[in-house]
């Protein structure tokens, strides 16, 4: 148990429409970042905030947009999906201090676009 | 970019040693060392830092060679809960955790 929720477990949608992935991170952690976790490869890493702000991004369009929120909670949007955005999507939170800290992955939400 | 793992799976009895390893082309500041479990989330394992210093709470030892700019990963005296894909994690610039991950190495350690 890592502390860190997402929803949904999974989801379906289809091409073209948009949809939105909620984390619950840690209490007092003010990092979170999302991956994206296709099958077979490891994590790829879409984007961060800190404090509510966007602290770093991936090689990700910007159809893929995100939110934090003060109670600690974020969220990942994407628009116009598109089928190769069929994977795990992976939330992680981190304590706040130095930036060198373990990240604390959530369960991650299982996106299928048909 | 992302590092390179090898071998790309390994196969072991219970009790026996293995090694896996993580390299990457760029100077390597940290590397950060996940297991994941089939249809579960990567669970930490360990740090390790440029200078020798090393975070982790696991049996599972690991060294950091930042000449090599790799690090490689030791299971010794494999249990069957070591089962899983292990990933590792470069950090995209130095003093982030904003990390870059290799495909993995999978593990699977039969009684």
């Amino acid at each position: 148990e890592t502390g860190v929720t997402q929803s949904p477990t999974h989801l379906i949608k289809t091409r073209g429409q948009q949809v939105t992935l909620r984390c619950s991170s840690q209490s007092g952690h003010n990092t979170v970042s999302w991956y994206q976790q296709a099958l077979g490869q490891g994590p790829q890493f879409i984007f961060q905030y800190y404090r509510e702000e966007e602290n770093g991004r991936g090689n990700f369009p910007p159809r893929f947009s995100g939110l934090q929120f003060p109670n600690y909670s974020s969220e990942l949007n994407v628009n116009a999906l598109e089928l190769d955005d069929s994977a795990l999507y992976l939330c992680a939170s981190s304590p706040p201090g130095t930036s060198i800290y373990e990240q604390y992955f959530g369960p991650g939400t299982r996106l299928t676009v048909t | 970019q992302q590092p390179v793992q090898s071998p790309q799976a390994v196969i072991l009895r219970e009790g026996e040693d293995a090694v896996i390893n993580c390299s990457s082309s760029k100077a390597l500041y940290s590397v950060h060392w996940y297991r994941q479990k089939h249809g579960e989330a990567p669970v930490f394992l360990m740090i390790l830092l440029k200078g020798g210093e090393q975070k982790g709470h696991e049996k599972i030892s690991a060294s950091f060679n930042e000449k090599k700019q790799q690090s490689s990963l030791y299971l010794t005296a494999s249990q069957l809960s070591y089962s899983g894909t292990y990933f590792c994690g470069t950090p995209t610039y130095y003093g982030n955790n904003r990390l870059a991950f290799g495909k993995g190495n999978q593990v699977v350690v039969i009684p």
